[in-house]
């Protein structure tokens, strides 16, 4: 089946520095969706990207469908504390697959 | 927004009995209901798909006898742990969409950890 490599799995960062991260597949996506997952939660959608190429923000976050539709890449600037959680990339076809996920932690 | 709630968040039960857990789509109509596990430190799994007034389709490997699953309403899923065991012990989680081709407007439930003792 469909796979997505995420990475990396976890980053330790200090609170204002931009994060970058991203999915990779050997699959061709027709849609990435970017989810931010708190402890004991559901996920919660952050952007979706809908074409080959395509590059979206939302508010500090920025994320980019790759031109190949095989990866896309999240950015977070200036990072804060309620940024800490896990994010997961998840690629679309017919089915949704989730990649497996970065955890991002701020250093105090 | 749209939002699903999902009950309970948290639920212990001994080993052979069998739990059920809600999802309700509040402010919209959920015509398909994904149902995900996820395990400690894992990605989410889907389990099956349920679209409302049909049968569920589960994803291979996934025992439809021990996960029930039903949608008998526009505003209501419900999936049931059957015989549970130790190994079921995992986070659930309900993803509620307005149709099945539009998923990407579908919303995540709070999630339902299970502990099998």
């Amino acid at each position: 089946g469909q796979q997505l490599n995420q990475s990396p799995q976890s980053m330790f960062i200090q609170e204002g520095e931009d994060v970058s991260m991203n999915c990779t597949s050997s699959s061709i996506f027709n849609t990435w969706l970017w989810y931010k997952q708190d402890p004991g939660e559901g996920p919660v959608l952050l952007i979706a990207l809908y074409k080959a190429g395509e590059l979206t923000s939302n508010g500090r976050l920025t994320a980019q469908f790759g031109i190949t539709r095989k990866d896309s890449f999240l950015n977070i600037s200036a990072s804060i504390p309620s940024d800490v959680g896990i994010y997961f990339c998840a690629g679309q076809v017919k089915k949704l697959t989730f990649g497996t996920g970065t955890r991002l932690t701020i250093i105090p | 927004g749209a939002v699903v709630s999902q009950h309970p968040s948290w639920v212990i039960c001994k080993s052979g009995t069998s739990v059920k857990i809600e999802c309700r789509s509040l402010d919209f109509q959920a015509t398909t209901m994904f149902w995900y596990r996820q395990f400690p430190k894992q990605s989410l799994m889907l389990m099956a798909t349920s679209n409302e007034g049909s049968k569920a389709t589960y994803e291979q490997g996934v025992e439809k006898d021990k996960f029930l699953i039903n949608h008998a309403s526009l505003t209501l899923s419900t999936l049931t742990v059957t015989s549970a065991h130790p190994e079921d012990s995992s986070f659930y989680i309900c993803r509620g969409g307005r149709s099945p081709a539009l998923n990407t407007e579908a919303f995540f439930g709070q999630g339902t950890r299970l502990t099998v003792v």
